[in-house]
């Protein structure tokens, strides 16, 4: 079946730092890939999403790029901030966005 | 932006009792609401798919009889989790979906922190 393999966590930085978390997945068709955020307390927040190959999503300076040969989705920032302390979430649906498959997510933290 | 509520947030029961967790969409309607289990440092894990007016869909490995979903209007979903154990402790969290428009994106309640003693 579907799945996601996210890098484990916790992953800690300093604040301006440049952020990757990597991910990687398998599916049997052309799924959708997206990155969810959680803050504590909170629920899941979309961050961004890609929906088919070279796809590029981005979203508060976070980007993600659609990677159908090397079958990933990492997730960059170039300069990290202390607000962007959160779990993330690597997921994939291919069935219209409703049904997603999850990675186990990623502890960020950062340090000012 | 459309919020999707779930109560209650946290909950401590004994073995053998049932607990009710609801998932209600505030501000849109929503046919189709997803039921997810997170245990800790690992990743959601789909349980059901919930729908208006009929049975819920369930994965495979999940309970029926244990975990049971209601969902009786465009708005409202709710979680029971019957006789429940220790091994049930978990965070549960719903999701749902604006009916309109057709790519609206999933959202998500806060989760309730569901533990069995």
């Amino acid at each position: 079946g579907d799945s996601v393999t996210q890098m484990e966590g916790p992953v800690t930085l300093s604040e301006e730092a440049f952020l990757t978390i990597n991910c990687t997945y398998t599916a049997t068709g052309y799924p959708s890939l997206f990155w969810y955020v959680q803050y504590p307390g909170e629920g899941l927040q979309l961050l961004l999403k890609a929906t088919k190959a070279d796809d590029k999503g981005s979203n508060k300076g976070f980007e993600a790029t659609y990677r159908k040969e090397t079958t990933s989705f990492h997730l960059e920032k170039g300069s990290v901030q202390v607000s962007d302390s959160a779990v993330y979430f690597c997921a994939l649906s291919d069935w219209g966005a409703q049904k997603l498959v999850f990675g186990q997510g990623t502890r960020l933290t950062i340090n000012p | 932006g459309a919020v999707v509520s779930q109560h209650p947030s946290r909950v401590i029961c004994k073995s053998g009792t049932s607990v009710k967790i609801e998932c209600r969409s505030l501000d849109f309607q929503a046919t189709t609401m997803f039921w997810y289990r997170q245990f800790p440092k690992q990743s959601l894990m789909l349980m059901a798919t919930s729908n208006e007016g009929s049975k819920a869909t369930y994965e495979q490995g999940v309970e029926k009889d244990k975990f049971l979903i209601n969902h009786a209007s465009l708005t409202l979903s709710t979680l029971t989790v019957t006789s429940a154990h220790p091994e049930d402790s978990s965070f549960y969290i719903c999701s749902a979906r604006d009916l309109t428009p057709s790519n609206s994106p999933l959202h998500f309640g806060n989760g309730t922190r569901l533990t069995v003693t």
